[in-house]
């Protein structure tokens, strides 16, 4: 079971808009409504940004989209802020019913 | 507070046993599954496995069957993941998380982290 492909890092200056892709396969990313996104600070456990492709969590801000298209799924974060530079993980269901998450992807606020 | 809590960093040496824990308050373990990540030292997350303490309905990754074994205690609202044998790359930070769900799992609450450390 590979990971999904991330790049391994994405920079944006604040106020800008930054998009991360997360590739996988027709077995998870393209064949199930089931990506979820993760922020992690350094030294911090993971928060949930993004569930069932494009849902918020209650709390999480607006600037944090998801979207899908075949295998490929989205993050998009607009209006970017210094607090937003950590490290991003994308996470789909399987058609072996286990989950995958991507390689992950450092963001950079410059 | 809703919260897991996990067992504290654990050192130990290659070959030997261990079983971590993951203690939920509240409601947290009721109707919930609870899963294992693993993430090596400066590396990205890895999916382990699942459990549903109701009936211990239980999922691994490939990456790790067969070298961990996922089990809970429902009762004491504790998940455990455990290691019979364990080898130097094994050292990693471990997270238990909480889903509401089995297919289309979010991870909405995540434990602090137990470090584990196997060196001989």
């Amino acid at each position: 079971q590979s990971a999904l492909t991330q790049p391994a890092s994405v920079s944006g200056s604040p106020g800008q808009s930054i998009t991360i892709s997360c590739t996988g396969t027709s077995s998870d990313v393209g064949g199930y409504n089931y990506v979820s996104w993760y922020q992690q600070h350094p030294g911090k456990a993971p928060k949930l940004i993004i569930y069932d492709v494009s849902d918020r969590p209650s709390g999480v801000s607006n600037r944090f989209s998801g979207s899908k298209s075949g295998n490929t799924a989205s993050l998009t974060i607009s209006g970017l802020q210094a607090e937003d530079e950590a490290d991003y993980y994308c996470n789909s269901y399987t058609s072996s019913s286990t989950e995958v998450f991507g390689g992950g992807t450092k963001l950079t606020v410059l | 507070e809703v919260q897991l809590v996990q067992s504290g960093a654990e050192v130990t040496q290659p070959g030997e046993s261990l079983k971590i824990s993951c203690q939920g308050s509240g409601n947290t373990f009721t109707n919930y599954w609870i899963g294992w990540v693993r993430q090596m030292p400066e590396k990205g997350l890895e999916w382990m496995g699942i459990i549903y303490p109701g009936d211990s309905d239980t999922r691994y990754s490939p990456s790790f069957q067969g070298h961990v074994t996922i089990s809970a205690d429902k009762s004491i609202r504790t998940a455990y993941l455990q290691w019979n044998s364990l080898r130097a790359s094994d050292t990693a930070m471990y997270y238990c998380t909480r889903s509401p769900g089995r297919v289309g799992a979010r991870y909405e609450l995540w434990g602090q982290g137990t470090l584990v450390t196997v060196s001989s």
